[in-house]
């Protein structure tokens, strides 16, 4: 089956710093990935879809200054949390789209200090 | 873009007992409709899926049906046993989005 990876699995941070979370698709090429963020007890929010070679589409209220994506190979987007703050603690999974289907990333969660 | 409401928020049952989860969805082009299953901490597992052109789909005790006029779909669970407790979540593309998801718990 299609398999996604995403590094790193948990990351603490200090306030102010950036942090930087790739998504892979191992076994397949995506053309686009999406990237959701899941606050505890809630439902995972689409923050952005991820087309590579072009400039990502954020979702309404998610700053694109903020969450910087990058889709530079057909196997690899990477989401940049700038200046990170602690209401931006969260579990972030990515996604990567083969045919009709979505194949998640096991999710990085971020704790920032 | 898609809106996707899930209900009931929370769902209890006794084991055995069949559990049912509602979706309802506002686009009417989408055309996939999956359910996830979310265990705490994880990624969510696919678990059933249906695509627009048929209005049901069963795999053992889970099985989807869909009314595309009416734009809803449910997820029924038969013979629940307490391994089926999670969280449930259904999507609609495109992209998925999700409903806010529904907490089952299967009491033994």
């Amino acid at each position: 089956g299609a398999v996604v990876s995403q590094h790193p699995s948990r990351v603490i941070c200090k306030s102010g710093t950036s942090v930087k979370i790739e998504c892979r698709s191992l076994d397949f090429q995506a053309t686009t990935m999406f990237w959701y963020r899941q606050f505890p007890k809630q439902s995972l929010m689409l923050m952005a879809t991820s087309n590579e070679g072009s400039k990502a589409t954020y979702e309404q209220g998610v700053e694109k200054d903020k969450f910087l994506i990058n889709h530079a190979s057909l196997t690899l987007s990477t989401l940049t949390v700038t200046s990170a703050h602690p209401e931006d603690s969260s579990f972030y999974i990515c996604s990567a789209r083969l045919v009709h289907e979505q194949f998640f990333g096991p999710g990085t969660r971020l704790t920032v200090l | 873009g898609e809106n996707v409401e899930q209900h009931p928020s929370t769902l209890s049952v006794q084991e055995g007992d069949s559990a049912v989860i509602k979706c309802t969805y506002s686009d009417s082009a989408s055309n996939y409709f999956p359910w996830y299953k979310q265990e705490l901490g994880k990624r969510p597992q696919l678990i059933i899926d249906i695509r627009s052109n048929v209005g049901e789909k069963k795999d053992q005790r889970i099985a989807v049906t869909l009314n595309k006029t009416a734009k809803h779909f449910s997820l029924h669970i038969t013979e629940t046993q307490p391994e089926d407790s999670a969280v449930y979540f259904c999507a609609a593309p495109p992209p998925l989005v999700f409903g806010k998801g529904t907490r089952l718990s299967v009491i033994a």
